[in-house]
């Protein structure tokens, strides 16, 4: 099945400092991909739907001058925690699809979780 | 986009049978129905995914009614390692976004 590679694994981070997480699709190419958020004992919650070569259409009550989302080329996206704080520590995953506009089989990475000091 | 009820966790002993079901009731024509696995720090895995009837592969069955306002997630001989959380999503395919409900916390005991 196809692959989505997801970076870092884990980072810690001080209070204040940006993020970076990135989101590969390594043997296909997508369009769109979509960047959620869970944390402990809860179930993924969608932040974002990023789609390549325009703006992120991102759900309601996710700031998206706070999360960054760029989806530059059709094998990545990248979000990015601004100005992170404590509050802002979850798990946080990223997923695509192969088939272009039609989401009922999607592909996971393996989640970043944030920790902020 | 059509909203699903699961139940919040299941208890099973290893080798026996697990099924989940999942209600859909406003399931569209265009929707179909996917399951996904879920361990912890992990991202979810896709199980299986099927539109009616009855889908089978090499993990797991699936059994859709003709109404399709529900479906069963089918485990059989549950292993140790089955201990996850397995989410019901009705995805509709002219590209609208996934959203994942609470999921079943299922635990697989010695």
């Amino acid at each position: 099945g196809a692959v989505v590679s997801q970076h870092p694994s884990r980072v810690i981070c001080k209070s204040g400092t940006s993020v970076k997480i990135e989101c590969r699709s390594l043997d296909f190419q997508a369009t769109t991909m979509f960047w959620y958020r869970q944390f402990p004992k809860q179930s993924l919650m969608l932040m974002a739907t990023s789609n390549e070569g325009s703006k992120a259409t991102y759900e309601q009550g996710v700031e998206k001058d706070k999360f960054l989302i760029n989806h530059a080329s059709l094998t990545l996206s990248t979000l990015t925690v601004t100005s992170a704080h404590p509050e802002d520590s979850s798990f946080y995953i990223c997923s695509a699809s192969e088939n272009r506009g039609s989401y009922e089989k999607l592909f996971f990475g393996s989640g970043t979780q944030l920790s902020v000091l | 986009l059509a909203k699903t009820t699961q139940p919040i966790s299941m208890d099973s002993y290893e080798g026996q049978e697990v099924n989940i079901t999942c209600s859909h009731n406003n399931i569209a024509t265009n929707d179909y129905i996917t399951w996904y696995q879920q361990f912890p720090s992990q991202g979810p895995r896709f199980i299986i995914q099927g539109y009616k009837t009855k889908v089978t592969n090499e993990v797991a069955s699936l059994f859709i009614p003709a109404d399709r306002k529900s479906s069963t997630l089918s485990l059989p001989r549950v292993s140790l390692s089955d201990t996850a959380v397995y989410y019901c999503l009705v995805v509709n395919t002219g590209g609208f976004k996934t959203i994942f409900g609470a999921g079943t916390r299922l635990f697989v005991k010695a």
